[in-house]
């Protein structure tokens, strides 16, 4: 069956333009979460959605960090104003919901700021 | 803070070996432990987990142990196998349901 899809793979971006990305989630998973993984660093939580309770916002490094989720399906992480700190890979998980904690990962999206 | 630590950067090991992989956490509230695999250019692929009310589980040649008291888990893979080549990620999940990863153990077997 079809994982987790994620786009685009790559985007370069020049400083202060805005960017979105975008997860497709697997099919049925009601919980959907949002990571960056920074050069050498290890995987750091920026958003989570479940179902249609409020995300949970909390790893959100500044305001120019936003995401939506539309039909409790889709998902988009928008980067307003990008600055250079925040390249990295932005990968997306998703998973069955609250007591199922195995999460599936798509592919990532590559993230340079020029 | 780091709450999920993984203190090896890397791993070097021969085909047919074991090999260990080590993660230490400071958050007694985390209640599920789960190891993910890395290939370069791709996402994180789910390896094998364990409940914090077990204190081992295997799954083939993979065998994470747990140990509460000193906040420890482990992976084990026997026999190593060069596929095996990957950086591993230890996470952990307490109630909020969000994962909390350490930074990575590069592994690397070789023939």
């Amino acid at each position: 069956g079809a994982g987790v899809s994620q786009s685009p793979s790559n985007k370069v971006t020049e400083k202060g333009k805005d960017v979105e990305l975008r997860c497709d989630p697997i099919s049925g998973h009601t919980a959907l979460y949002w990571y960056r993984q920074s050069l050498g660093q290890g995987l750091e939580f920026l958003i989570y959605f479940q179902g249609n309770s409020a995300p949970d916002k909390s790893g959100l490094p500044s305001d120019r960090f936003s995401a939506e989720r539309t039909g409790g399906s889709v998902s988009t992480l928008t980067i307003q104003r990008t600055q250079q700190e925040d390249s990295a890979v932005y990968l997306c998980a998703s998973s069955l919901g609250r007591g199922q904690e195995t999460q599936y990962f798509g592919p990532g999206t590559r993230l340079l700021v020029l | 803070d780091q709450q999920v630590k993984q203190n090896s950067p890397s791993l070097s090991v021969q085909e047919g070996r074991i090999s260990i992989l080590n993660c230490d956490y400071t958050n007694s509230m985390f209640d599920y432990f789960l190891w993910y695999k890395k290939y370069p250019a791709e996402g994180p692929t789910f390896l094998i987990s364990i409940s914090s009310i077990k204190d081992k589980n295997e799954d083939g040649r993979f065998t994470v142990f747990l140990n509460k008291s000193a906040k420890h888990l482990s992976l084990h893979i026997v026999p190593s196998q060069p596929g095996d080549s990957a950086v591993y990620f230890c996470a952990a999940k307490d109630n909020t349901d969000k994962l909390i990863f350490g930074t990575g153990t590069r592994l690397q077997v070789f023939p």
